[in-house]
C-alpha cells in the first residue's frame, strides 16, 4: 500500500540553525501539507501546497518557514533560524482530492525536531 | 470556545467492550469529518472518513455525524488490546482544506 515517507525520523539542531525536513508524498497525490504537534498538544496545520504554490497557511507559518517541491517526488519544509519553541513532531500529509465529495489526507510517520 | 473539543481520557475498557468516542465542534462550516488513530510518537493513521451528516460503518468501526448538534462519534466494537492508542477527530470545511484536529482521546483496552 502506498504511503507517505519522511526523513529524517529525528533531527537535533542548535537554536538559530537552519533545518530542512523532507517528505515523499504518495505518488499520484496532488495536494501536500505540513502539520506539527508539540508534545502533549494538538496536531496543528502549518501549510498546504498545490500546483507549485502555497494554497493556505496558518499564522504559525511565518517568514522563518518555507516549502518547496524541488522535483517530482519530494516536498520539503525549511525552517531558516530555529527557535526552542519549534521543537515538535512535524508531519507531512498528502491527498488526491478527487472531484466530488471525497478527500482524505494521509500522514507520514513524522520527523521529531529537537532544538537545543 | 475551542473549535474542536475532545475528552482527553484516558478511557479504559476491557477487551471485547465497545469503545465510544466523540467530539464536539463550533464551526458550522465543517463538512468533512475524519477519525485518525495515533500510536505514541507515530503519524496519524486514517480510520474513517465521513462527508456531512450520517453514519458510516467499516468492519468494527462506526462513525456518526450529527451536524445539527455539531457532534461526531466513533464506535469500536469488539475492542482489542491493539486498539490501545490515541484517537483524533479532525474536520475541514472543504475538500483539500486544512484539517482542524481535536486534542485526542487516549484509549486503553485491557486484556
Amino acid at each position: 500500500e502506498p504511503e507517505v515517507t519522511q526523513t529524517p525520523s529525528h533531527q537535533v539542531t542548535q537554536m538559530g540553525q537552519e533545518v530542512i525536513l523532507r517528505c515523499v508524498p504518495i505518488s499520484n497525490h496532488l495536494y501536500f501539507y505540513w502539520y506539527r504537534q508539540i508534545l502533549g498538544q494538538k496536531v496543528e496545520f502549518l501549510v498546504s501546497f498545490y500546483n507549485n504554490e502555497i494554497s493556505e497557511k496558518s499564522e504559525i507559518f511565518d517568514d522563518q518557514f518555507s516549502v518547496e517541491r524541488p522535483d517530482g517526488s519530494n516536498f520539503t519544509l525549511k525552517i531558516r533560524s530555529t527557535k526552542l519553541e519549534d521543537s515538535a513532531m512535524y508531519f507531512c500529509a498528502s491527498s488526491l482530492r478527487l472531484t466530488g465529495n471525497t478527500d482524505t489526507q494521509y500522514f507520514g510517520p513524522g520527523t521529531r525536531l529537537t532544538v537545543l | 470556545q475551542k473549535e474542536v473539543e475532545q475528552d482527553p481520557g484516558p478511557l479504559s475498557v476491557p477487551e471485547g467492550a465497545i469503545v465510544s468516542l466523540n467530539c464536539t465542534y463550533s464551526n458550522s462550516a465543517f463538512q468533512y469529518f475524519m477519525w485518525y488513530r495515533q500510536y505514541s510518537r507515530k503519524g496519524p493513521e486514517l480510520l474513517m472518513y465521513t462527508y456531512s451528516s450520517g453514519n458510516k460503518e467499516d468492519g468494527r468501526f462506526t462513525a456518526q455525524v450529527d451536524k445539527s448538534s455539531k457532534y461526531i462519534s466513533l464506535f469500536i466494537r469488539d475492542s482489542q488490546p491493539s486498539d490501545s492508542a490515541t484517537y483524533l477527530c479532525a474536520m475541514s470545511g472543504a475538500a483539500g482544506n486544512k484539517l482542524t484536529f481535536g486534542g485526542g482521546t487516549r484509549v486503553l483496552v485491557k486484556p
